[in-house]
């Protein structure tokens, strides 16, 4: 079955610093999602792409769909402690259910 | 708006024992979800219901039962609760035609 994998796992960075992380799917995928959850909450959506090599901004954070429509990533600029949270990419294909990855944990060192 | 609405918040079984987690929205979507969340595991599907009347197993059904009760609920059963059901769960719906899933706050369950 369709698999998403992310990467990396962890993240520590000093706050200013920039921050990426990547998502990869087995097949192609329709659109993707992107939710932030905080410690001790709830997985919050972000924002979807759907057009190959599609570029969107939300004020300091950048997200990416490759060409092929199979990976995608998330920058985050210069990061603030209120950016510290799990990051989900989530893969949609076909008429089966998003297929969440595992996620990239951030941290951010004041 | 509640949106997604999850109860309990937290609950403590013995091994053995049942319970149904109770999961209600109301913002009139079709398609609703429940998962698990594990550390280091990201967020795995156990059942889902695309439209009231109809469910399908995820990736981790087993040990688990569902019940869409109505379009606005669906419920997770656990019919003998084990210790490796101890987890956070979420429940979720979906904005129509592959829209945004909004999740509740999620049900902490420890299994002793």
């Amino acid at each position: 079955g369709q698999q998403v994998m992310q990467i990396p796992q962890y993240q520590h960075v000093q706050e200013g610093e920039d921050f990426t992380t990547y998502c990869n799917s087995s097949t192609t995928l329709s659109n993707i999602q992107w939710y932030k959850q905080r410690p001790g909450g709830h997985p919050v959506f972000l924002i979807q792409l759907v057009k190959s090599g599609e570029v969107k901004k939300q004020k300091r954070l950048t997200f990416q769909f490759g060409e092929a429509k199979k990976n995608s990533s998330l920058h985050i600029t210069a990061t603030q402690t209120t950016d510290v949270g799990t990051y989900f990419c989530a893969g949609d294909s076909g008429n089966t259910p998003l297929v969440f990855g595992k996620g990239t944990r951030l941290s951010v060192i004041a | 708006n509640a949106g997604v609405t999850q109860t309990p918040k937290f609950q403590v079984l013995k091994t053995g024992q049942s319970m149904t987690l109770q999961c209600a929205q109301d913002m009139n979507h079709n398609s609703m979800y429940w998962y698990r969340q594990d550390p280091g595991m990201g967020l795995r599907l156990i059942y889902y219901s695309a439209s009231e009347g109809t469910t399908d197993k995820g990736e981790v059904p087993n040990g688990y039962n569902v019940s869409r009760l109505n379009k606005r609920e669906f419920s997770l059963r656990l019919e003998s609760a084990a210790p490796s059901q101890t987890s956070v769960y979420f429940c979720a719906t979906r904005q129509p035609v592959k829209g945004a899933q909004h999740f509740g706050d999620g049900t902490r369950l420890s299994i002793l």
